[in-house]
């Protein structure tokens, strides 16, 4: 069966540039994930959907990322006037109520 | 505010040897337990979950949750030069609505 898929995988930007990455969950998992690793650190969270719920926005950085999920499927992850810190790699992972995550590829982000 | 805390290491074990990976995490409500592995440039790959205080063995892994001393621990017996990774703990309040939050990660060497 399909796994998580996101895209792009690899994205190069110019700083100050808007950009979009996608993630496409599991078919059936209700949970969704946007983490942010940066090189040699650990998985930051940035927000949580689940189902009908509102979502767990805590963890975005700053109001330039935004997030949303369509039908309870697909989400995008938009990132407004990108800066260099923003590099880093994305992370989608989606899973059952309680129940194990299962990651994407993840998109490398490049903001040069 | 939720913390998962791990050792960054690198711990380095020699091939065959135990190694003993620990996690501490502040939120006493806490539910669920998770164990990643994370390859360099690869996506998170569950190893083990538990719920429950005690051990839980799977092949050559046992989790180890003490919910009184809010601690987990993975070990992992006969050590590999493969098992050469970095292991993240992850952590939830297992209610709707509450995001999995990750520690920063512990990176293992084991040597042939």
């Amino acid at each position: 069966g399909a796994g998580v898929s996101q895209s792009p995988s690899n994205k190069v930007t110019e700083k100050g540039k808007d950009v979009e990455l996608r993630c496409d969950p599991i078919s059936g998992h209700t949970a969704l994930y946007w983490y942010r690793q940066s090189l040699g650190q650990g998985l930051e969270f940035l927000i949580y959907f689940q189902g009908n719920s509102a979502p767990d926005k805590s963890g975005l950085p700053s109001d330039r990322f935004s997030a949303e999920r369509t039908g309870g499927s697909v989400s995008t992850l938009t990132i407004q006037r990108t800066q260099q810190e923003d590099s880093a790699v994305y992370l989608c992972a989606s899973s059952l109520p309680n129940s194990p995550l299962h990651f994407g590829n993840g998109t490398r982000l490049t903001v040069t | 505010q939720k913390e998962v805390e791990q050792n960054s290491g690198p711990l380095s074990v020699p091939e065959g040897a135990i190694a003993s990976l620990n996690c501490t995490y502040s939120d006493r409500g806490s539910q669920s337990f998770f164990w990643y592995r994370q390859y360099s440039g690869k996506s998170p790959e569950l190893i083990m979950f538990i719920y429950s205080n005690g051990d839980k063995e799977d092949g050559r892994f046992t989790a180890q949750l003490n919910k009184a001393s809010q601690y987990v621990s993975l070990l992992i017996r006969d050590s590999q030069p493969s098992d050469s990774a970095t292991y993240l703990c992850a952590v939830n309040l297992n209610q709707a609505g509450t995001a999995l939050i990750f520690g920063k990660g512990t990176t293992l060497s084991v040597s042939s």
